[in-house]
């Protein structure tokens, strides 16, 4: 059981957009920043947004983050076949003093 | 370019022990708040434990707190996990990952893998 709440999956054609929420609480998304991380395949993490909705360099603008209340958001637009991969919501949880992350979604390209 | 390259992985008897090690570079390693995060075969992320740059603020999830011990030699750029009484649920893939003052990871390295097993 993860601390933030994500769906499993979501899926939807290329080309397409897609997003993909992530939900917590007052100790953890409600007053600390959001990230969001891919994974493609048999390999490590990467950092896709972070502060909520702020790209590292050479993360494409397809990729946007937000946040509300307890809950963020991430989007993916002009999805592409090499976007198939497993993401993940995290931040700091004040009241466990723990980092916390989602349980992942995986996203498929049909 | 940042580099985080995990090593001291393999195949561990239940109770047994393991030190996990992190070399840093390319970035101020003092300055960086380190982190262990660890993911089990098929399953997701899982936060496993937090060292400041001066070793002043440590944390632990509490799957881990009494077991295990992270530290770091500022000196040798170095991250490290004393992994004790090792369980068959601490089998994962252990990343070392960096994090920032706003909590983000924004460095990781490839991981290595912890199999507990009799």
């Amino acid at each position: 059981q993860s601390v933030l709440t994500q769906p499993p999956s979501v899926s939807a054609a290329p080309g397409q957009k897609v997003t993909i929420s992530c939900s917590g609480t007052s100790s953890n998304i409600g007053n600390n920043y959001v990230s969001w991380y891919q994974q493609l395949p048999g390999t490590a993490p990467k950092l896709l947004i972070y502060d909520n909705n702020k790209r590292p360099s050479g993360i494409p603008d397809r990729f946007s983050g937000s946040k509300s209340g307890t809950s963020a958001t991430l989007g993916i637009t002009g999805l592409q076949t090499g976007d198939e991969a497993d993401y993940y919501c995290g931040t700091w949880d004040s009241s466990l003093s723990a980092g916390v992350f989602g349980g992942g979604t995986k996203l498929t390209v049909l | 370019e940042v580099q985080l390259v995990e090593s001291g992985g393999g195949l561990v008897k239940p109770g047994g022990s393991l030190r996990l090690s992190c070399a840093a570079s390319g970035l101020t390693f003092s300055n960086y708040i380190m982190n262990w995060v660890r993911q089990a075969p098929g399953g997701g992320l899982k936060w496993v434990s937090s060292i400041s740059g001066k070793s002043g603020y440590i944390h632990y999830a509490d799957s881990v707190k009494g077991r295990f011990t992270i530290s770091r030699d500022n000196a040798k750029n170095s991250l490290y996990l004393q992994m004790n009484s090792l369980r068959a649920e601490d089998t994962a893939v252990y990343y070392c990952a960096s994090l920032t003052v706003t909590n983000y990871f924004d460095y990781w390295g490839q991981g290595t893998l912890v199999t507990v097993s009799s």
